[in-house]
């Protein structure tokens, strides 16, 4: 069975300073998608970044980008130059192979602080 | 713009009742989702619907039911409210899954809440 993993329940970040967040998967499927989407606390869900598990290049998205490493199933988002604007929840998730499901890891509080 | 819209924001309902959450997408998109999000534990899906009166149950379907007899609207039905669905519940859309890239578009969800 597919799995996500976000090890890391709440992060803070100084404005202007960058910040990675992790998530690592578990699948035995060779092709899926990788997501991350973020929440304010508005609660609507925003779709940031998109990684396929064949793209031989790491996504990236302004400031936003995906530190992508197959062989070790992690698919860390990296937010360049942070604004207080980024303060939300965050997460990944991953679209196996013959599903349209998402299944989605249980996220990073991530704080900016001025 | 794209949009999926839950008709209710905050809904305060007691234990036993018959709760209908309702999801409406103007998208013309074949898959609907209903997802539970609560803290520590993400978003869990709960049903799927693939086309219209097509469903298929997610990870935590007991206790929830789903209806879909227009493409554009995906109900979701607790029978008899409990304390325990006291959640977040979002719902999501997206066109079929030819890509691996199609991504999710939800809308803002329903906190709700059972006393």
């Amino acid at each position: 069975a597919q799995k996500i993993t976000q090890t890391q329940p709440g992060m803070f970040v100084q404005e202007k300073e960058a910040v990675t967040l992790d998530c690592t998967y578990d699948t035995s499927d060779p092709s899926y998608g990788l997501f991350w989407y973020k929440q304010p606390s508005s609660g609507e869900m925003i779709f940031l970044i998109y990684q396929g598990s064949y793209d031989q290049q790491n996504a990236t998205e302004g400031r936003y980008s995906l530190n992508f490493q197959k062989a070790r199933k992690s698919a860390n988002l990296v937010i360049s130059a942070s604004q207080l604007g980024d303060s939300a929840m965050y997460f990944c998730a991953i679209r196996p192979r013959g599903t349209d499901k998402l299944i989605f890891g249980t996220g990073t509080r991530l704080q900016v602080f001025p | 713009d794209v949009k999926v819209t839950q008709s209710s924001r905050y809904l305060v309902k007691r234990t036993g009742e018959k709760v209908f959450l309702e999801c409406v997408q103007d998208m013309d998109h074949e898959n609907m989702f209903w997802y539970r999000q609560d803290p520590g534990l993400g978003l869990r899906l709960i049903y799927f619907s693939y086309d219209v009166k097509m469903k298929e149950k997610g990870d935590i379907p007991e206790g929830y039911s789903v209806s879909r007899e227009k493409k554009e609207r995906f109900s979701l039905i607790l029978e008899s409210a409990s304390t325990n669905q006291t959640s977040m519940y979002l719902c999501a859309s997206s066109p079929p899954g030819q890509f691996l890239n199609e991504k999710l578009f939800f809308g803002s969800g329903t906190q709700l809440s059972v006393l």
